[in-house]
């Protein structure tokens, strides 16, 4: 069985400060996870995914996250956030027939 | 490439009334999902095909959902009769299906409020 869990309902972040959005995970076999952002109005968009290989993975839009196989985790970073980065961040785990509840970033100027 | 389209937009129906959403994905990928959003339930899985066919169809909530996908290029997901709970956001999606690494592409959804 593959399942994600998001913590956090909503991260508030300053401008310009780093920001992290959490997900762990329980998967059987492979751990393939992946981020969606979607902002207002729109679909959810693709933004990494992890598969193999090193640890650290580089997204879009300057989005980077770090799986931690002891910790089952895959959290999203960004080194300084933007305000238009204030979205609606989705986590997956391998086939992306599921998504978690989602985490309302919200970045203030 | 476009992308994922979906019409309409926006439809606004009288409970009772058959809605039937459309769905093309993009060239090449043999892979498509329908999921409906609610700020209640979150993001759901409604049916996904891989190659036209039907693979999962438990997420359709009642009879009164039906998909169908007649060829590669074009999906269809009909409510009928309609009902003011059937009122969300519904996104189409699709990828290339493989060894589950793929991601997803979303079109821009349809917006239904059924009164």
């Amino acid at each position: 069985a593959q399942s994600v869990a998001q913590p956090e309902d909503q991260v508030n972040v300053a401008e310009g400060n780093p920001l992290t959005v959490k997900c762990t995970y329980s998967v059987s076999g492979n751990p393939y996870l992946f981020w969606y952002v979607q902002y207002p109005n729109r679909g959810l968009q693709f933004l990494l995914k992890y598969i193999t290989g090193d640890n650290l993975v580089k997204g879009s839009y300057g989005f980077e996250a770090e799986f931690n196989k002891s910790q089952t985790s895959f959290h999203l970073k960004k080194p300084s956030a933007l305000v238009s980065a204030s979205a609606l961040y989705f986590c997956a785990p391998r086939g992306n027939l599921i998504f978690g509840k989602g985490t309302k970033l919200s970045v203030k100027p | 490439d476009a992308g994922v389209i979906q019409s309409p937009r926006h439809e606004v129906t009288e409970m009772g009334q058959e809605v039937t959403l459309r769905c093309k994905p993009i060239s090449g990928h043999n892979s498509l999902f329908w999921y409906r959003q609610t700020m209640m339930r979150g993001l759901e899985l409604l049916i996904y095909f891989n190659n036209n066919v039907p693979i999962d169809d438990s997420g359709m909530p009642e009879d009164r959902f039906s998909a169908k996908m007649p060829n590669a290029s074009f999906s269809t997901l009909k409510i009928q009769p309609s009902e003011p709970r059937d009122s969300a956001v519904y996104f189409c999606a699709s990828s290339s299906w493989g060894l589950s690494s793929y991601e997803q592409y979303f079109g821009p959804g349809t917006r239904l409020t059924v009164t």
